[in-house]
């Protein structure tokens, strides 16, 4: 199967700083999906972004795909940003997920 | 519609045992997807449906898992004779369609053998 790799594995920051995740992936794909992992299991999606750049609120994506390469950038970040973010990409009819990065906003 | 719900959300059972899980997806959704997550890692695909026929395992599923969907509403995941290796996150999603566009995640199912 196609793998995905992320990095920071683990990420801790101050609330209000800025921070960028990666995702790399090892074949062309036309479906990438970031994802938020919250603490009680929940996984919510954040944006599809197969390729070109996004942007929600203080959350942003860009995916270069001729690279193979996604990332996601979290701006003046708050503690409710805690949790594990995974990046997927789906080439037919499942989910191929990273391991993830997990952050940690401390006040 | 409230979204993906899973029951139970946390399941305690000893080496031996059997265990179900349910998932009831959205209402409108014909695919519904199962997945495991273990501790540190991503979640792992087990099995699709679509609508009531089960078109894909995955070769995680040994034989002592079997997954349901008898009407193409609520499907079942059943454990037989879990073992220490089993405990896991379970999660349940849902689709209309192959796309990725509302592809939703339940809150899955904790289990723990002991």
């Amino acid at each position: 199967g196609i793998q995905v790799e992320q990095s920071p594995p683990d990420l801790i920051l101050q609330e209000g700083a800025n921070s960028t995740l990666r995702c790399n992936f090892s074949d062309s794909v036309n479906n990438l999906q970031w994802f938020h992992q919250n603490p009680w299991g929940q996984l919510i999606n954040l944006f599809y972004i197969p390729s070109g750049t996004k942007q929600n609120g203080r959350l942003s994506a860009t995916t270069v795909a001729t690279e193979r390469y996604s990332l996601l950038y979290i701006s003046s970040s708050q503690t409710t940003d805690s949790g594990v973010y995974f990046c997927a990409v789906k080439p037919s009819n499942q989910f191929y997920f990273g391991t993830g990065t997990s952050l940690t906003v401390i006040p | 519609d409230t979204g993906v719900s899973q029951d139970p959300r946390h399941k305690i059972t000893k080496r031996g045992q059997n265990v179900t899980f349910r998932c009831d997806p959205i209402s409108e959704h014909n695919r519904l997807y199962w997945y495991r997550q273990t501790l540190g890692q991503g979640p792992e695909f087990l099995t699709y449906f679509q609508n009531e026929a089960q078109l894909e395992k995955s070769r995680l599923l040994s034989d002592r898992f079997s997954a349901e969907r008898p009407k193409g509403s609520f499907s079942t995941l059943e454990i037989q004779r879990t073992e220490q290796g089993d405990s896991a996150m379970y999660l349940c999603a849902s689709s209309q369609g192959q796309g990725v566009y509302g592809y939703t995640f339940g809150s899955g199912t904790r289990l723990t053998v002991v």
